[in-house]
């Protein structure tokens, strides 16, 4: 059974960061490209990261580009998101997501970690 | 980017009607699209891939058409557990987008 557990999130001040890890089992994690997808309170989805298989490629949506870093580490089957310069327009529940095959479509889902920025 | 528009935003049924929601995309994503289910307080879940393919588990009331631009989600015969939100998504370029959403809702 595929299982993904996300961990991490939190109460973060304003410009501060955080970095949430996301648990991967029943699948062979090093196989698969992953993502995180995010939604704000009330709101709709929001992809905000992907990583390749094999980690030579990662992909950023431009609201995060440049403060968030997506990595992996494959022989601890865990994926990674490092969060720098929180904003307020940041706060929500983070999702980790495997990918169906070689497509960019989400097939997996965690149960989500809420990141939460506020002073 | 690929804009991802969605209609109706939200959509009052009864149990055993027959729901539609679109999806528009800014240009063309050939297959490339998605649909998820999501119920309030749980991670969404894939119901369709490829525009029309179901995934495994997902009742064969649910069905998708469309390519190119222009797509349909279709639920025959509502069930009192398809009263949830519903997303479409591109995966044809990045980044990568969603719809804004489809609630429907117990008239």
């Amino acid at each position: 059974e595929v299982q993904l557990l996300e961990s991490g999130g939190g109460l973060v001040q304003p410009g501060g960061s955080l970095r949430l890890s996301c648990a991967a089992s029943g699948f062979t994690f090093s196989s698969y490209a992953m993502t995180w997808v995010r939604q704000a309170p009330g709101k709709g989805l929001e992809w905000v990261s992907s990583i390749s298989a094999s980690d030579d490629s990662t992909y950023y949506a431009d609201s995060v580009k440049g403060r968030f870093t997506i990595s992996r580490d494959n022989s601890k089957s865990t994926l990674y998101l490092q969060m720098n310069s929180l904003r307020a327009g940041d706060t929500a529940i983070y999702y980790c997501v495997k990918i169906v095959g070689n497509s960019w479509i989400f097939d997996y889902w965690g149960q989500g970690t809420l990141v939460t920025v506020s002073s | 980017d690929i804009q991802m528009t969605q209609s109706p935003s939200s959509v009052s049924a009864s149990v055993g009607d027959r729901v539609t929601i679109t999806c528009r995309a800014s240009q063309g994503i050939s297959k490339w699209l998605a649909w998820y289910q999501q119920k309030p307080g749980k991670a969404p879940n894939l119901l369709i891939y490829g525009a029309s393919t179901l995934q495994g588990g997902v009742p064969l009331r649910f069905t998708g058409s469309g390519s190119g631009t222009d797509f349909t989600l279709t639920i025959n015969s509502l069930q009192p557990e398809d009263f949830a939100t519903y997303f479409c998504q591109q995966a044809h370029l990045f980044p990568l987008t969603f719809g804004g959403g489809t609630k429907v809702e117990i008239k």
